[in-house]
């Protein structure tokens, strides 16, 4: 079983659809939660950065941790097609090695 | 944009080939890692590097190699190259003094073993 859960989507949505992305884990060390974005061809750039549970809201971007469940989320409300990307959840714990865990990424679309 | 640069982005070569790809970083940051990422799956750790003159492999088998000679520069060698080798090779950095767990990748270097 993998440590981090990710649905590869494909995910289509209408512009100015809000957009739900989630990642399951199983390693409950886990405290430090991120979520990347990819472009087609380009490397992973990070969009939220979160420390143990919570919300952080970064413009349309919104991102919640719920250790409890083992459940992380990623919402961008009023999509556009701009935002049409694949999106990593990322996750670590705090030993030295800080070693990063990557979900499969979720492909998402927003049509015009 | 993020200051961290791989060449070559595209390579096409034959079996049994000896390849470099390169990857630099302005930031100063002492901490390097290479990931390889193939098409719907998670991003693998190959090698990463806590500073100069220090290397380690990573948790998925490479045969790969790496050097950390420079700070800023962190190169990825494959004596000869195999069709299973063909990949997208992404190289990060991170900055151990920020605190923050966050890692600026590269664009990414494509790289097809016929």
């Amino acid at each position: 079983q993998k440590e981090v859960e990710q649905d590869p989507g494909p995910l289509s949505v209408p512009e100015g659809a809000i957009v739900s992305l989630n990642c399951t884990y199983s390693n409950s060390a886990f405290q430090y939660f991120m979520w990347y974005r990819q472009y087609s061809r380009k490397g992973p750039e990070l969009l939220m950065y979160t420390y143990s549970s919570g919300n952080k809201e970064d413009g349309r971007f919104t991102a919640q941790v719920d250790k409890s469940s083992k459940y992380i989320s990623l919402f961008i409300r009023d999509s556009q097609p701009s935002d049409s990307a694949t999106y990593l959840c990322a996750m670590s714990g705090m030993d030295s090695s800080y070693k990063l865990i990557f979900g499969s990424g979720t492909r998402l679309l927003v049509r015009p | 944009e993020a200051d961290i640069y791989q060449t070559p982005r595209y390579l096409v070569i034959g079996t049994g080939k000896k390849i470099t790809l390169e990857c630099s970083q302005t930031m100063g940051h002492d901490k390097m890692y290479w990931y390889q990422q193939d098409p719907g799956m998670e991003l693998h750790l190959i090698h990463y590097s806590y500073g100069v003159n220090s290397t380690e492999k990573g948790d998925l088998s490479s045969e790969s190699t790496v050097s950390r000679i420079r700070t800023e520069h962190f190169p990825l060698t494959l004596e000869s190259a195999r069709p299973s080798h063909t990949s997208q090779y992404l190289c990060a950095s991170r900055d151990s003094a920020s605190g923050a767990n966050v890692l600026t990748f590269g664009a990414g270097s494509r790289l097809t073993v016929l």
